[in-house]
């Protein structure tokens, strides 16, 4: 059974300081591993996707790697602002194309 | 493109009532999500269409949970009678299908059971 780990579940830091999120899973099985973003009360919005046979992808500020093998996947970012501050999940598609979550690393970026 | 649809936005009900959750999801997109989220935790997946049929369920409480795929377009989702710990937010995503394909979320519906 696929389980997704994030480590740290929430973290502090102050304004533009680059920071790392860390996502693990148990199945190397994956098609794809999705990053998201969700505010308070609010949906989830996609940030990055990676296929299973890419190792990274970037977008602005945002750099997310997958090494398969190891069931690792990280999101850095880059010179960290307030408006970051959320809770990010990531998710992956088992060989079923179930998406299976993490339990999400809340992040706040102090002024 | 418009993006995934869900109403209501909110819901409180009082426990042993029936509530009913709507999804519209995004045109040509053939797998539907439903998931549960409580406060605090990770989304976590109720059941998943492809089309009209249901690829995985097995994390539905099939006691009190329901829910329907219309002509593979639209879904509902029920629960009857609720229960205090239903409370959360329930998200509704659709992808095209496959594996290489992003999946995309409503806004999702808080329900409050009191």
């Amino acid at each position: 059974k696929q389980e997704v780990t994030q480590i740290p579940a929430a973290l502090s830091v102050p304004e533009g300081e680059n920071l790392v999120l860390n996502c693990s899973f148990t199945d190397s099985a994956i098609y794809n591993l999705q990053w998201f973003r969700q505010d308070p009360g609010k949906g989830l919005t996609s940030l990055l996707l990676i296929q299973s046979s890419q190792r990274e992808q970037t977008s602005g500020r945002l750099n997310a790697s997958l090494d398969k093998s190891s069931g690792r996947s990280t999101l850095y970012i880059a010179a960290s602002q307030p408006g970051d501050s959320a809770t990010y999940l990531c998710a992956v598609m088992d060989s079923s194309y179930k998406l299976i979550f993490g339990s999400g690393t809340r992040l706040l970026v102090r002024p | 493109e418009a993006g995934v649809a869900q109403s209501p936005r909110y819901k409180i009900i009082e426990k042993r009532q029936s509530v009913a959750f709507w999804c519209n999801p995004i045109s040509g997109h053939a797998t539907l999500y439903w998931y549960q989220q409580i406060l605090g935790q990770g989304p976590k997946l109720l059941i998943q269409f492809q089309n009209n049929g249901v690829v995985d369920d097995s994390q539905l409480p099939k006691d009190r949970f329901s829910a329907e795929r219309l002509k593979g377009v639209d879904s509902t989702l029920k629960i009857q009678p609720a229960k205090l710990e239903d409370s959360a937010v329930y998200l509704c995503a659709s992808s095209l299908g496959g594996g290489a394909t992003e999946a995309f979320f409503g806004q999702g519906t808080r329900l409050t059971v009191v």
